[in-house]
């Protein structure tokens, strides 16, 4: 029982490439989260799944898309990438949104460079 | 929107009990409050989570004041290995609206041998 991984751990790219970032979940979730955490800050964020075949927006959307390809399955792509989104960036998943319980359980992170 | 009031930093020593003040004056509804922990170089992990009365698990205990507006996680005997920040998550629509979860700047936790 992995949890929840990611590829790559690590990613540098120039300013305007393109690059998707992957994570996947082995614990039968519905929802998933993309979060990104800038240097000394709290997460924020980014976009959220709370069902297969559903996407939302969180916080700070702009810059990227989401794919929800399977329940297992949740990526994220920079499609011109900008100093800017330079940052960490988790996946995380929950069983659902119902209850009032959120009980997350978070990847190890895609430390990201854009130069 | 809920937010959280919590102090920058913390130091213990090994063994002792800590406890981690956090104030969300702003709250709302029946909504849970969340605690998050995030060791070095790791992501977040999950600690403990309440309503309106304590609550312990095998990581910490949680103390909720009558008037929800504030609570404390204790750790009742620190380890080197709980030297993490602390999230404590706002209830509500700030903190917890539709499962997304609002990480503020956290309390760092020293703990000293």
């Amino acid at each position: 029982n992995a949890g929840v991984t990611q590829t790559p751990k690590f990613q540098v790219l120039k300013t305007g490439q393109s690059m998707t970032l992957q994570c996947a979940q082995d614990m039968n979730h519905n929802s998933m989260y993309w979060y990104r955490q800038d240097p000394g800050m709290g997460l924020r964020l980014i976009y959220y799944s709370a069902s297969e075949g559903t996407t939302d927006k969180g916080e700070v959307p702009n810059g990227y898309n989401v794919s929800r390809l399977n329940k297992r399955e949740f990526s994220l792509r920079l499609e011109s990438a900008a100093p800017s989104q330079t940052s960490v960036y988790f996946c995380a998943s929950s069983e659902g949104l119902a209850g009032g319980v959120y009980e997350q359980y978070f990847g190890p992170g895609t430390r990201l460079t854009v130069t | 929107d809920a937010k959280t009031t919590q102090p920058n930093s913390m130091e213990s020593n090994e063994e002792e009990p800590v406890h981690l003040p956090c104030n969300h004056s702003t709250i709302s509804g029946t909504d849970y409050i969340h605690w998050y922990r995030q060791l070095p170089s790791q992501g977040p992990e999950y600690v403990i989570h309440g309503l309106t009365s304590n609550v312990n698990n095998r990581m910490a205990s949680l103390a909720i004041a009558e008037d929800r507006k504030s609570s404390t996680l204790i750790l009742h005997r620190a380890t080197l290995r709980d030297a993490a920040v602390y999230y404590c998550i706002p209830p509500g629509a700030g903190g917890t609206s539709y499962g997304k979860l609002t990480f503020g700047q956290g309390t760092i936790l020293t703990v000293h041998p």
